[in-house]
């Protein structure tokens, strides 16, 4: 069974800081890899999407990698705001489902930028 | 566009009541989502309906039924609510490639009592 893990749970940089976040995954037998931003009562907003046979996609200040065979991701922000405040979610679809799009989730990582 | 939209925002239930929320989409999407947000466990996959038509389980989908009443409307219905239950719920729909994002609208809280 696929499982989704993101660590920290919770992070706090100062205003300007360059930062990492994680997320690792069971089983390499992924079709894609995607991260999303979740601002408090609201839904998520898609970041970045890597299909399986990339290694990055970037996007303005955020560059996701993935590497498949060690079953991990990393997006990366560079120049961190306050205004990049918010939950950020990892998840992936596994081979198996491609033609479903069910999607796996991390338990996200609450990222704080303080001014 | 209003992208996805789902109804009511919050609500607050007895257990043992039963209740339908309500999602919708306007970008002739052919796939859509029915998850729920506890905290600290991410986001499931309750069901889901690949295309109008079908519907299927996903990961946690005991004490709900859904209904795809045509490609714009998918609801969840919870027919004896139980304190378990007490979640955000989101509603997501994709146009049919799993090599594109899914757009999920901004939730439903429901309590139960």
């Amino acid at each position: 069974k696929q499982e989704v893990t993101q660590i920290p749970a919770a992070l706090s940089v100062p205003e300007g800081e360059n930062l990492v976040l994680n997320c690792s995954f069971t089983d390499s037998a992924i079709y894609n890899l995607q991260w999303f931003r979740q601002d408090p009562g609201k839904g998520l907003t898609s970041l970045l999407l890597i299909q399986s046979s990339q290694r990055e996609q970037t996007s303005g200040r955020l560059n996701a990698s993935l590497d498949k065979s060690s079953g991990r991701s990393t997006l990366y922000i560079a120049a961190s705001q306050p205004g990049d405040s918010a939950t950020y979610l990892c998840a992936v679809i596994t081979e198996l489902s491609s033609n479903t799009g069910k999607l796996i989730f991390g338990q996200g990582t609450t990222l704080q930028v303080k001014p | 566009n209003a992208g996805v939209t789902q109804t009511p925002k919050f609500q607050v239930l007895k257990t043992g009541q039963s209740m339908t929320l309500q999602c919708a989409q306007d970008m002739n999407h052919n796939s859509m989502y029915w998850y729920r947000q506890d905290p600290g466990m991410g986001l499931r996959l309750i069901y889901y309906s690949a295309s109008e038509g079908t519907t299927d389980k996903g990961e946690v989908p005991n004490g709900y039924n859904v209904s795809r009443l045509n490609k714009r409307e998918f609801s969840l219905r919870l027919e004896s609510a139980a304190p378990s239950q007490t979640s955000v719920y989101f509603c997501a729909s994709l146009r049919g490639a799993s090599n594109q994002p899914q757009h999920f609208g901004d939730g439903t809280r429901l309590s139960i009592l």
